[in-house]
């Protein structure tokens, strides 16, 4: 069946600009997460959606960056007035379950460079 | 706070000969332990993972992992690498706890194959 799908798989913006990243994870699955990965640094997580249950943004590093899950479905990542350092690669992963028992789907995420 | 180490950043193996990736965590209860591959330009997919039970388990690809808790470790292994594993690994911890999500990833270590 069909993955997780991110979109696009690569973005260039201008410093200042804002940017949407969208994620549509495996049909059924309750659970999704962005994480952010930089060259070097792991994965960073910075949001997780379930079901209709209110996110945890625990993550997020500004409030420069929101998300927002529509009909418990498809995912936007957005940032605002984006900053160089925000240049890294932004993954989205979905999971059938509730619980980190319940392993992740990775999309092959969305490259963003800053310049 | 749980937390991950994965001490070698790169490693170098020749084709055929065995590996041994090591990784290292913090936690205060007998966490959900996971490894994960990424191949370039790819997202995550999971390699194996322990919960509880037998301390060693067997994965995708050949790969095997053993849960040590008395050297809070969980180190992937396998006996003859193929050029097909290079790429990035990650190990990762999670809460067993019911409604716990977060995943804590390491850095990663670097597989490169010399054929």
């Amino acid at each position: 069946g069909a993955g997780v799908s991110q979109s696009p798989s690569n973005k260039v913006t201008e410093k200042g600009k804002d940017v949407e990243l969208r994620c549509d994870p495996i049909s059924g699955h309750t659970a999704l997460y962005w994480y952010r990965q930089s060259l070097g640094q792991g994965l960073e997580f910075l949001i997780y959606f379930q079901g209709n249950s209110a996110p945890d943004k625990s993550g997020l590093p500004s409030d420069r960056f929101s998300a927002e899950r529509t009909g418990g479905s498809v995912s936007t990542l957005t940032i605002q007035r984006t900053q160089q350092e925000d240049s890294a690669v932004y993954l989205c992963a979905s999971s059938l379950g509730k619980g980190s028992g319940s392993p992740l789907h990775f999309g092959n995420g969305t490259r963003l460079t800053v310049t | 706070a749980q937390s991950v180490t994965q001490p070698d950043i790169h490693i170098t193996v020749s084709e055929g000969a065995s590996l041994e990736l090591r990784c290292n965590y913090s936690y205060g209860a007998t966490p959900y332990l996971f490894w994960y591959v990424q191949s370039p330009g790819q997202g995550l997919q999971l390699l194996l993972k322990y919960f509880s039970g037998d301390t060693l388990v067997q994965g995708i690809k050949g790969f095997e992992a053993e849960f040590k808790r008395s050297q809070s470790s969980f180190n992937l292994r396998k006996p003859s690498v193929h050029w097909s594993d290079a790429a990035e690994y990650f190990c990762a911890v999670g809460p067993s706890g019911a409604g716990s999500y977060q995943l804590t990833f390491g850095k990663g270590t670097k597989l490169s194959v010399i054929p």
